[in-house]
């Protein structure tokens, strides 16, 4: 079955830091993937998104890029602030005509960001 | 734009209690679905639904409930409230094919 494996934390760093979360995944066919952000006490809010291979999806200063060669979408940012700490999900879509079209998550990843 | 409405956002209930949880959408969504979400398990699906009239079990369906009479509402029900369902659980909805899902704000749930 479809299943999402992201680097585990916690993870924390220092103000203007670089930022990389590893994500992989396993799925047939050309699944849709997303990054999801959790601030404290709030629900998932989209982050970014790619539908196809090689696509790049960006929001905020952060980036990540579908690729199927390496069944990764590696979350990135160059620069992170206080405000990113958050809990971060990588998540996949596989929608089939007629069928279920869950979405699966990894397990998250704790960012905390010093100042 | 209310997007996807839960209610109640906070509850406490005595073990063998029965409750609703509440998920309404204004998005004119198919797809709706029930998300735990536990320390360093990630979210896990407990129900979803592709449409009204159709339900479905996801990873975690055991004690829970749902029914779909209307496109917006989607409500879990807990027959008999146990101390291990204690948890936060998100309602969420999306269109079809591949697209995101929203998320509500969430209810957390305290089994005493």
């Amino acid at each position: 079955g479809n299943s999402v494996t992201q680097m585990e934390g916690p993870v924390t760093l220092s103000e203007e830091a670089f930022l990389t979360i590893n994500c992989t995944y396993t799925a047939t066919g050309y699944p849709s993937l997303f990054w999801y952000v959790q601030y404290p006490g709030e629900g998932l809010q989209l982050l970014l998104k790619a539908t196809k291979a090689d696509d790049k999806g960006s929001n905020k200063g952060f980036e990540a890029t579908y690729r199927k060669e390496t069944t990764s979408f590696h979350l990135e940012k160059g620069s992170v602030q206080v405000s990113d700490s958050a809990v971060y999900f990588c998540a996949l879509r596989k929608g089939t005509q007629g069928g279920s079209e869950k979405l699966v998550f990894g397990k998250g990843t704790k960012l905390t960001v010093n100042p | 734009n209310a997007g996807v409405t839960q209610t109640p956002k906070f509850q406490v209930l005595k073990t063998g209690q029965s409750m609703t949880l509440q998920c309404a959408q204004d998005m004119n969504h198919e797809y709706m679905s029930w998300y735990r979400q536990d320390p360093g398990m990630g979210l896990r699906l407990i129900h979803y639904s592709v449409g009204a009239g159709i339900t479905d079990q996801g990873e975690v369906p055991n004690g829970y409930n749902v029914s779909r009479s209307t496109t917006e509402d989607f409500p879990l029900r807990l027959l008999s409230a146990a101390p291990s369902q204690t948890s936060v659980y998100f309602c969420a909805t999306s269109g079809t094919m591949n697209t995101e899902a929203f998320f509500g704000q969430g209810t957390r749930l305290t089994v005493v």
